[in-house]
Order: C-alpha cells, then structure tokens, then sequence
C-alpha cells in the first residue's frame, strides 16, 4: 500500500463547477500536506500546502485536512478550462529526510 | 522559475546502449532529485543527493546510478537502458533546511525517453 492514494481519474466537469480533489494517508505522523498541480508535458508545481487538520483557502481554491479520517482534499470553485491538469498530492518527509510522498495524481478536465 | 535544466529533453535510444541525463540547476539548492513518471504509477522516486558525493537510492533504483560531482549538477544514468525504463523523467530540486517546513519541490520540464 501507498503511503498516499489518490484516485487517477479522469474527473470531467464543466465549466464553473466546484471540483473536489481527494487523498488518502496512511502514516499519522505526517503534519504537512500539499497540493502539486500538473500541466501537460510540464513539471508539477507546487500549488499550496496546508499543516495538520483545517482549511486554508487561496482565492478559488481550498485544501481541507481531515486527520482524524486520514483525508486529504483540494476544492476548486468556478473551475475553468486552465485548471485543466493532473493534481498531486503530496506530504513532506518525516524526521528531516525531505524525501516527499506523491500521490498517484488525478487528471482533471474542465471542458467550456 | 527555479532555474532548472534537464537534458536532453527527448531521447529515443536502443535496448542495452548507455544514457545519461543531466540535470543543472541555478539555485545552489542542497537536495536533488531524480523521478520517473508513467501512467497509473505517478512520480516515483529513483535516486536522490543531498549534497555533493552524497547520493541515496529511491523505490526504483534498479538499473540506474546517479553522481553528483558539483553542486549544480545531478546526473542520471541508465547503464543498459531497456524497454521498461521508457518514461518521462524529471529533476527536482529542494531547498531542503530547518527554515523550509515543507520543503517545496521545485521541478524541471522532463526528459522524455524512449528505449526501441
């Protein structure tokens, strides 16, 4: 088993709907989580990173942290076409190593 | 942008030839990785250093090798390359110190490989 799961999708919405992007860990050490997103052909980036159990918002999107359940999400609000892209979740290494967990990635399709 | 190089970008190459890629950065950024992707299986990590000489395997290391002469640069090495290393590879680099909480990834652009 992963560490981190994530389904690969794809998920297809239209235009302007809310999206919602999940994963599931399984060590309850890991304290940081973050949302790398994709584009095609291009490297991952970091898109936002959230501590422990909560929400932090950056404008359309949300990360969500549910340690009680082990859940990880990403929100999208009014998505659009340019949020067209595979979306990794990822934590941190544990005890100073800095060698991340990825997910698997899921691909998202927004279509106009 | 995290100044990044990896090269080639596109390499298609025969069974049991011997490739190498390169990875350069501009950063002085201590740790640097090297990742395969492939459908259903995400980014997976081959090789990481975490300074010059100092180099570690990830969960697929078989059949490559790695060094780190310079700071700047990481290479990747595939001694016989086979079919089944046919794959996207990317370079990452971290800033990787007590300041850096989450020790964001910063990626290259990939190098795409193709083993006939």
């Amino acid at each position: 088993q992963k560490e981190v799961e994530q389904d690969p999708g794809p998920l297809s919405v239209p235009e302007g709907a809310i999206v919602s992007l999940n994963c599931t860990y399984s060590n309850s050490a890991f304290q940081y989580f973050m949302w790398y997103r994709q584009y095609s052909r291009k490297g991952p980036e970091l898109l936002m990173y959230t501590y422990s159990s909560g929400n932090k918002e950056d404008g359309r999107f949300t990360a969500q942290v549910d340690k009680s359940s082990k859940y990880i999400s990403l929100f999208i609000r009014d998505s659009q076409p340019s949020d067209s892209a595979t979306y990794l979740c990822a934590t941190p290494g544990l005890g100073g190593s800095y060698i991340p967990t990825f997910g698997r990635g899921t691909s998202l399709i927004v279509h106009p | 942008d995290a100044g990044i190089t990896q090269s080639p970008r596109h390499k298609v190459t025969e069974t049991g030839t011997p490739v190498t890629l390169r990875c350069h950065q501009t950063e002085n950024h201590r740790y640097m990785y090297w990742y395969r992707q492939d459908p259903g299986h995400g980014l997976r990590l081959i090789h990481y250093s975490y300074g010059v000489k100092d180099t570690d395997k990830g969960e697929v290391s078989d059949g490559y090798s790695v060094s780190r002469s310079k700071t700047e640069d990481f290479l990747l090495t595939l001694e016989s390359a086979t079919s089944s290393q046919t794959s996207v590879y990317f370079c990452a680099i971290s800033e990787a110190d007590l300041t850096s909480l989450t020790g964001e990834l910063f990626f290259g652009e990939g190098s795409r490989l193709t083993v006939l």
